[in-house]
């Protein structure tokens, strides 16, 4: 079993829906978790990083961490074409200085 | 600054050959990463530095893999007597330790494929 589950997809939504991602994981050593957004033939772009349980609001995009059930999901308000991309997310036991582990990434499709 | 950078960005190679990935982090950053990255996969640590000490090193790193990085600024990740397997995308990542800590910012890869 992966340290880090997230589904594949892809997941196809029409301009302006609210997208949900997700990831689950095991090791309760995490307790830093990030998202980042990868566009097709490009390295990760980073978009949010929460630590330990919580929500996070930036702009259109909110990240929420539930560490009692080893859960984290991204939304994405009022989607846009330019969204298109697959997201991963990434978790670890220090502060973004210590080696992420990656979930294998959603591919979002927005359908304007 | 321009970000993470990564040369080559593309490389074909014939299966047994030796090929080496540079990276240059963002400057002044103190820690680099290296990751791989194959298709419909999230990218998989492979090894880091802090300055030019390479503190720990995944599993995956077999022997015919060494990363160095000299000087604490560039780095290099070299695959000798490639296989068709090491066909991947190869990712650095650097960050900031002091004065304050950053996450990860990820160059735009080097895309590898051993024929």
């Amino acid at each position: 079993q992966k340290e880090v589950e997230q589904d594949p997809g892809p997941l196809s939504v029409p301009e302006g829906a609210i997208v949900s991602l997700n990831c689950t994981y095991s090791n309760s050593a995490f307790q830093y978790f990030m998202w980042y957004r990868q566009y097709s033939r490009k390295g990760p772009e980073l978009l949010m990083y929460t630590y330990s349980s919580g929500n996070k609001e930036d702009g259109r995009f909110t990240a929420q961490v539930d560490k009692s059930s080893k859960y984290i999901s991204l939304f994405i308000r009022d989607s846009q074409p330019s969204d298109s991309a697959t997201y991963l997310c990434a978790m670890s036991a220090g502060f973004g200085n210590e080696k992420l582990t990656f979930g294998t990434g959603t591919r979002l499709t927005i359908i304007p | 600054d321009t970000g993470v950078s990564q040369d080559p960005r593309h490389k074909i190679t014939k299966r047994g050959q030796n090929v080496t990935f540079r990276c240059d982090p963002i400057s002044e950053h103190n820690r680099l990463y290296w990751y791989r990255q194959t298709l419909g996969q999230g990218p998989e640590f492979l090894t880091y530095f802090q300055n030019e000490a390479q503190l720990e090193k995944s599993r995956l790193l077999s022997d015919r893999f060494s990363a160095e990085r000299p000087k604490g600024s560039f780095s290099t990740l070299e695959i000798q007597r490639t296989e068709q397997g090491d066909s991947a995308m190869y990712l650095c990542a650097s960050s900031q330790l002091a004065p304050r800590e950053e996450t990860q910012y990820f160059g735009p890869g080097t895309r590898l494929l051993v024929l």
